[in-house]
């Protein structure tokens, strides 16, 4: 079966660094995707990785390495407005996404 | 019309009745699908769409259907609803299966 793992629920303070991690096991692999979702809101797009190794945007970073199946998030100068769910995804072998439950992030002063 | 538009917002359905979620794109998307979010599950894929004209089942399709006449709209139909069908929905888009999704705000349903 295809499986994604996140964890349920994560807690860190306004300004530090937190790493939000995902294993898959899927039939296929063709990238992984990081999606944000506030409470109530749809989700929003935040990093593809399809290569092993470091992506970097802003704030916000995604690793992968295929061999392990596990990828992680990293958010860096954290607000409180990332407070959120983070979604991780993979594209199988027939391009379609599979989900992970999400991981929701609490930030605290 | 910017990005995608789902109705209605949120509705109440009684078990038994028809209902169809409306989803429209402005994006001229080829790829729309539709996905349900349950507590504690990731988003489940219901139907897709590759390109108008085309239509296929995902991982949980049983009770729902689909069609695509055209490139802006995919409409989700529930022939006939049941409380297990209480979720909220959730339509995206994408310009081809290789490319990130964007998703509509949602339709909450509950059905009693």
């Amino acid at each position: 079966g295809q499986n994604i793992d996140q964890p349920t629920e994560m807690t860190a303070t306004e300004g530090a660094i937190v790493q939000i991690n995902c294993t898959y096991q899927t039939s296929g692999f063709n990238g992984l995707f990081w999606y944000q979702q506030h409470a109530g809101e749809a989700p929003t797009f935040l990093s593809y990785n399809v290569l092993d190794g470091l992506e970097e945007k802003g704030r916000f970073s995604s690793f992968l390495s295929r061999s392990k199946g596990y990828s992680y998030l990293l958010l860096k100068e954290l607000q409180m407005k990332d407070s959120a769910s983070y979604l991780c995804a993979v594209r199988d072998s027939n391009y379609q996404l599979i989900w992970g439950a999400g991981t929701k992030l609490i930030i605290k002063p | 019309i910017a990005g995608i538009t789902q109705a209605p917002t949120s509705q109440i359905l009684a078990a038994g009745r028809r209902m169809t979620l409306r989803c429209t794109q402005d994006m001229r998307h080829n790829a729309m699908y539709w996905y349900r979010q349950d507590l504690g599950l990731g988003l489940r894929l219901i139907h897709y769409s590759n390109t108008a004209g085309t239509t296929g089942k995902g991982e949980v399709p049983d009770g729902y259907s689909v069609s695509r006449a055209n490139t802006d709209d995919f409409p989700l139909t529930l022939a006939s609803a049941v409380p297990s069908q209480t979720s909220v929905y959730f339509c995206a888009s994408s310009s081809g299966s290789y490319n990130e999704q964007f998703f509509g705000p949602g339709t909450r349903l509950t059905v009693l």
